[in-house]
């Protein structure tokens, strides 16, 4: 078992929608957990950086951490085109700073 | 320019050929990875370097070596390529313990 698993999708929806964007992790180790954005022939990018239980909302972006069920959440609100790309969450502990990374979701947002 | 500069950004080989990818960073971090990526198996961990005299393997270092030159400069060789090692290569830095990664733009590897 993978110890981040990520649906790969692809997952198509139209302009505006709500984006829904999930992991499930299985290291109890893991004390912070980050979401990385990669567009098409680029290396990813930061997006969210977390490292506790609850929701942190950046503009149209909001990580959620549930550690009880292991489970990891992106939200986007009002999806816009240029969201487009695939999606990276990863785990990690502090004192080792070796992220875990998640297969990716790719994400593609209709005009 | 690009804070992590990788090169080549595509390069095409044959099997049993010895193989270096560059990677090189303005950003004056001292931690250094090279990560490969592949469709379905996401980004895996090949070797890491948290300063210019530590090399520490990651979770896939058979078949690689690397060599860091320098602060700024983190080199990975195959030594003798073989198709399997067909993938997307990243090279990647972090400041020290905040975790986040800076990656540079990946070199495409294709091993005939």
């Amino acid at each position: 078992q993978k110890e981040v698993e990520q649906d790969p999708g692809p997952l198509s929806v139209p302009e505006g929608a709500i984006v829904s964007l999930n992991c499930t992790y299985s290291n109890s180790a893991f004390q912070y957990f980050m979401w990385y954005r990669q567009y098409s022939r680029k290396g990813p990018e930061l997006l969210m950086y977390t490292y506790s239980s609850g929701n942190k909302e950046d503009g149209r972006f909001t990580a959620q951490v549930d550690k009880s069920s292991k489970y990891i959440s992106l939200f986007i609100r009002d999806s816009q085109p240029s969201d487009s790309a695939t999606y990276l969450c990863a785990g990690a502990t502090f004192g080792n700073e070796k992220l875990t990374f998640g297969t990716g979701t790719r994400l593609t947002i209709i005009p | 320019d690009a804070d992590v500069t990788q090169t080549p950004r595509n390069r095409i080989t044959k099997t049993g050929k010895r193989i270096m990818l560059e990677c090189s960073q303005t950003k004056g971090h001292d931690r250094m990875y090279w990560y490969r990526q592949d469709p379905g198996l996401g980004l895996r961990l090949i070797y890491y370097s948290f300063d210019v005299k530590d090399i520490n393997k990651g979770e896939i270092s058979d078949g690689y070596s690397v060599s860091r030159q320098a602060q700024a400069k983190f080199s990975l060789s195959l030594e003798s390529a073989i198709p399997n090692q067909t993938a997307l290569y990243f090279c990647a830095t972090s400041r020290g313990r905040t975790g986040e990664l800076f990656f540079g733009e990946g070199s495409r590897l294709t091993v005939l």
